[in-house]
Protein backbone atom coordinates (compact mmCIF):
# COMPACT_ATOMS: atom_id res chain seq x y z
CA UNK A 1 0.00 0.00 0.00
CA UNK A 2 1.72 3.16 -1.66
CA UNK A 3 -0.88 6.35 -0.08
CA UNK A 4 0.02 9.12 -2.18
CA UNK A 5 3.02 8.59 -4.41
CA UNK A 6 4.16 12.01 -6.25
CA UNK A 7 6.56 12.37 -9.38
CA UNK A 8 8.88 14.08 -9.96
CA UNK A 9 10.93 14.41 -6.50
CA UNK A 10 12.75 17.22 -7.61
CA UNK A 11 12.95 19.60 -10.37
CA UNK A 12 14.60 22.32 -11.65
CA UNK A 13 12.96 24.70 -14.35
CA UNK A 14 13.96 27.79 -16.26
CA UNK A 15 11.36 30.75 -16.29
CA UNK A 16 8.72 30.16 -18.74
CA UNK A 17 9.16 26.49 -18.90
CA UNK A 18 5.93 24.54 -18.20
CA UNK A 19 5.85 20.77 -16.07
CA UNK A 20 3.34 19.05 -14.58
CA UNK A 21 3.54 17.14 -11.51
CA UNK A 22 1.70 14.15 -10.66
CA UNK A 23 0.20 12.66 -8.10
CA UNK A 24 -1.65 9.30 -7.54
CA UNK A 25 -3.38 7.69 -4.27
CA UNK A 26 -4.28 4.19 -3.82
CA UNK A 27 -6.58 4.61 -0.91
CA UNK A 28 -9.65 5.00 -2.59
CA UNK A 29 -10.36 8.42 -1.60
CA UNK A 30 -12.72 10.68 -2.89
CA UNK A 31 -11.21 14.23 -2.16
CA UNK A 32 -7.43 15.28 -2.84
CA UNK A 33 -5.45 18.27 -2.63
CA UNK A 34 -2.04 19.91 -3.90
CA UNK A 35 -0.54 22.85 -1.08
CA UNK A 36 2.58 24.72 -2.06
CA UNK A 37 5.29 24.78 1.17
CA UNK A 38 7.56 28.01 1.91
CA UNK A 39 9.74 29.03 4.50
CA UNK A 40 7.58 30.43 7.25
CA UNK A 41 4.21 30.12 5.87
CA UNK A 42 3.27 26.80 5.91
CA UNK A 43 0.85 24.62 4.12
CA UNK A 44 -1.28 27.24 1.53
CA UNK A 45 -3.89 25.37 -0.58
CA UNK A 46 -3.48 25.64 -4.42
CA UNK A 47 -5.77 23.44 -5.76
CA UNK A 48 -8.41 20.86 -4.36
CA UNK A 49 -10.65 18.12 -5.77
CA UNK A 50 -13.50 16.96 -4.00
CA UNK A 51 -14.50 14.18 -5.88
CA UNK A 52 -13.97 12.88 -8.93
CA UNK A 53 -14.49 15.32 -11.86
CA UNK A 54 -14.35 18.40 -9.76
CA UNK A 55 -12.01 20.57 -9.18
CA UNK A 56 -11.78 24.54 -7.59
CA UNK A 57 -9.56 27.01 -6.47
CA UNK A 58 -7.72 26.96 -2.83
CA UNK A 59 -6.00 30.00 -1.53
CA UNK A 60 -3.38 30.31 -4.08
CA UNK A 61 -4.25 29.13 -7.66
CA UNK A 62 -2.62 31.68 -9.88
CA UNK A 63 -0.35 30.53 -12.46
CA UNK A 64 -1.49 26.80 -11.50
CA UNK A 65 -3.83 24.83 -13.01
CA UNK A 66 -4.89 20.73 -12.45
CA UNK A 67 -6.86 17.76 -13.61
CA UNK A 68 -8.25 15.44 -12.02
CA UNK A 69 -7.69 12.38 -14.40
CA UNK A 70 -10.02 9.68 -12.88
CA UNK A 71 -10.51 9.10 -8.75
CA UNK A 72 -6.76 7.80 -8.17
CA UNK A 73 -4.95 11.26 -9.89
CA UNK A 74 -4.60 14.53 -9.54
CA UNK A 75 -2.24 16.57 -11.55
CA UNK A 76 -0.68 19.87 -11.02
CA UNK A 77 0.62 21.94 -13.90
CA UNK A 78 2.42 25.15 -14.28
CA UNK A 79 2.13 26.61 -17.85
CA UNK A 80 4.60 29.36 -17.56
CA UNK A 81 7.01 28.63 -14.29
CA UNK A 82 7.77 31.90 -12.28
CA UNK A 83 10.76 31.90 -9.80
CA UNK A 84 8.33 33.01 -7.35
CA UNK A 85 6.65 29.17 -7.78
CA UNK A 86 9.96 27.75 -6.29
CA UNK A 87 9.21 26.23 -3.76
CA UNK A 88 8.16 22.50 -2.16
CA UNK A 89 4.83 20.55 -3.83
CA UNK A 90 2.71 18.66 -1.90
CA UNK A 91 -0.26 16.47 -3.34
CA UNK A 92 -2.76 14.91 -0.51
CA UNK A 93 -6.00 12.95 0.02
CA UNK A 94 -8.61 12.40 2.16
CA UNK A 95 -11.48 10.23 2.43
CA UNK A 96 -13.48 12.98 2.26
CA UNK A 97 -13.63 16.94 2.40
CA UNK A 98 -13.54 18.05 5.92
CA UNK A 99 -13.47 16.48 8.83
CA UNK A 100 -11.18 13.69 7.83
CA UNK A 101 -7.67 13.18 7.72
CA UNK A 102 -5.53 13.97 5.03
CA UNK A 103 -2.63 11.77 3.79
CA UNK A 104 0.65 13.25 2.21
CA UNK A 105 2.85 12.58 -0.36
CA UNK A 106 6.65 13.04 0.00
CA UNK A 107 6.72 16.49 -1.78
CA UNK A 108 8.07 17.78 -5.42
CA UNK A 109 10.98 20.30 -4.50
CA UNK A 110 10.91 22.55 -7.26
CA UNK A 111 13.70 25.43 -8.67
CA UNK A 112 12.34 27.69 -10.91
CA UNK A 113 15.55 29.88 -12.02
CA UNK B 1 -8.47 37.17 8.29
CA UNK B 2 -8.88 33.54 11.00
CA UNK B 3 -5.99 31.67 10.24
CA UNK B 4 -4.32 29.04 12.81
CA UNK B 5 -1.27 30.09 14.56
CA UNK B 6 1.14 29.01 16.70
CA UNK B 7 2.92 30.22 20.07
CA UNK B 8 5.97 29.28 19.75
CA UNK B 9 8.51 28.52 16.56
CA UNK B 10 10.94 27.10 18.11
CA UNK B 11 11.23 24.57 20.89
CA UNK B 12 13.83 22.18 22.41
CA UNK B 13 13.44 19.54 25.30
CA UNK B 14 15.97 17.43 26.59
CA UNK B 15 15.83 13.56 26.02
CA UNK B 16 13.11 12.00 28.03
CA UNK B 17 11.60 15.38 29.22
CA UNK B 18 7.53 16.11 27.93
CA UNK B 19 7.31 18.74 25.14
CA UNK B 20 4.28 20.70 24.64
CA UNK B 21 3.73 22.47 21.29
CA UNK B 22 0.86 24.93 21.53
CA UNK B 23 -1.55 26.16 18.78
CA UNK B 24 -4.11 29.16 18.82
CA UNK B 25 -7.18 29.22 16.18
CA UNK B 26 -9.15 32.34 15.85
CA UNK B 27 -12.55 30.64 14.24
CA UNK B 28 -14.67 29.59 16.45
CA UNK B 29 -16.67 27.83 13.75
CA UNK B 30 -13.76 24.98 13.25
CA UNK B 31 -14.82 21.66 15.03
CA UNK B 32 -11.97 19.12 13.50
CA UNK B 33 -8.77 19.66 14.48
CA UNK B 34 -5.30 17.63 13.27
CA UNK B 35 -1.44 17.82 14.54
CA UNK B 36 0.94 16.51 12.07
CA UNK B 37 4.28 15.78 12.29
CA UNK B 38 6.59 16.31 9.47
CA UNK B 39 10.22 15.41 9.36
CA UNK B 40 12.83 16.63 7.12
CA UNK B 41 12.81 16.09 3.58
CA UNK B 42 9.25 14.29 4.29
CA UNK B 43 5.64 15.16 3.64
CA UNK B 44 3.83 16.11 7.02
CA UNK B 45 2.03 12.81 9.09
CA UNK B 46 -0.88 12.54 10.59
CA UNK B 47 -0.05 12.36 14.48
CA UNK B 48 -3.83 12.55 16.13
CA UNK B 49 -6.83 14.37 15.53
CA UNK B 50 -9.36 15.82 17.62
CA UNK B 51 -13.79 16.98 17.54
CA UNK B 52 -14.79 19.94 19.08
CA UNK B 53 -17.13 17.85 21.01
CA UNK B 54 -14.16 16.78 23.06
CA UNK B 55 -11.48 18.11 25.18
CA UNK B 56 -9.05 15.77 25.24
CA UNK B 57 -7.73 12.63 23.23
CA UNK B 58 -4.87 10.03 23.63
CA UNK B 59 -2.57 8.24 21.60
CA UNK B 60 0.91 6.32 21.70
CA UNK B 61 2.82 8.90 24.47
CA UNK B 62 0.90 11.74 22.96
CA UNK B 63 -1.88 13.86 24.20
CA UNK B 64 -3.77 16.68 22.26
CA UNK B 65 -5.77 19.07 24.16
CA UNK B 66 -8.47 21.70 23.15
CA UNK B 67 -9.34 24.59 25.04
CA UNK B 68 -12.74 25.91 23.13
CA UNK B 69 -13.17 29.06 25.63
CA UNK B 70 -9.67 30.35 24.98
CA UNK B 71 -9.51 29.02 21.29
CA UNK B 72 -6.71 27.39 22.27
CA UNK B 73 -4.78 23.74 20.78
CA UNK B 74 -1.95 21.91 22.32
CA UNK B 75 -0.01 18.55 21.64
CA UNK B 76 1.73 16.97 24.46
CA UNK B 77 4.61 14.78 23.61
CA UNK B 78 5.79 12.28 26.57
CA UNK B 79 9.14 10.31 27.25
CA UNK B 80 10.58 12.67 24.08
CA UNK B 81 13.01 10.76 21.86
CA UNK B 82 15.07 11.96 19.28
CA UNK B 83 13.20 11.22 17.09
CA UNK B 84 10.40 13.11 17.59
CA UNK B 85 12.61 16.29 16.38
CA UNK B 86 10.54 17.09 13.47
CA UNK B 87 8.40 20.28 12.44
CA UNK B 88 4.89 20.25 14.61
CA UNK B 89 1.86 21.69 12.68
CA UNK B 90 -2.03 22.10 13.92
CA UNK B 91 -4.75 22.66 11.45
CA UNK B 92 -8.32 23.07 11.59
CA UNK B 93 -11.32 22.51 9.40
CA UNK B 94 -14.10 24.60 9.71
CA UNK B 95 -17.64 23.80 9.97
CA UNK B 96 -19.54 24.82 7.11
CA UNK B 97 -17.02 25.94 5.40
CA UNK B 98 -16.01 24.39 1.54
CA UNK B 99 -14.27 21.84 4.21
CA UNK B 100 -10.39 22.26 3.57
CA UNK B 101 -7.97 21.80 6.33
CA UNK B 102 -6.28 25.34 7.28
CA UNK B 103 -2.59 24.86 8.24
CA UNK B 104 -0.85 26.93 10.64
CA UNK B 105 3.25 28.06 10.05
CA UNK B 106 4.54 25.27 12.32
CA UNK B 107 7.16 24.60 15.58
CA UNK B 108 10.09 23.41 15.48
CA UNK B 109 10.98 20.58 18.11
CA UNK B 110 14.34 19.68 18.77
CA UNK B 111 15.23 16.90 21.57
CA UNK B 112 18.77 16.73 22.66
CA UNK B 113 19.69 13.77 23.80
Amino acid sequence: NAGVTQTPKFQVLKTGQSMTLQCAQDMNHNSMYWYRQDPGMGLRLIYYSASEGTTDKGEVPNGYNVSRLNKREFSLRLESAAPSQTSVYFCASSLNRGGTEAFFGQGTRLTVV
Amino acid sequence: GESVGLHLPTLSVQEGDNSIINCAYSNSASDYFIWYKQESGKGPQFIIDIRSNMDKRQGQRVTVLLNKTVKHLSLQIAATQPGDSAVYFCAENISGSQGNLIFGKGTKLSVKP
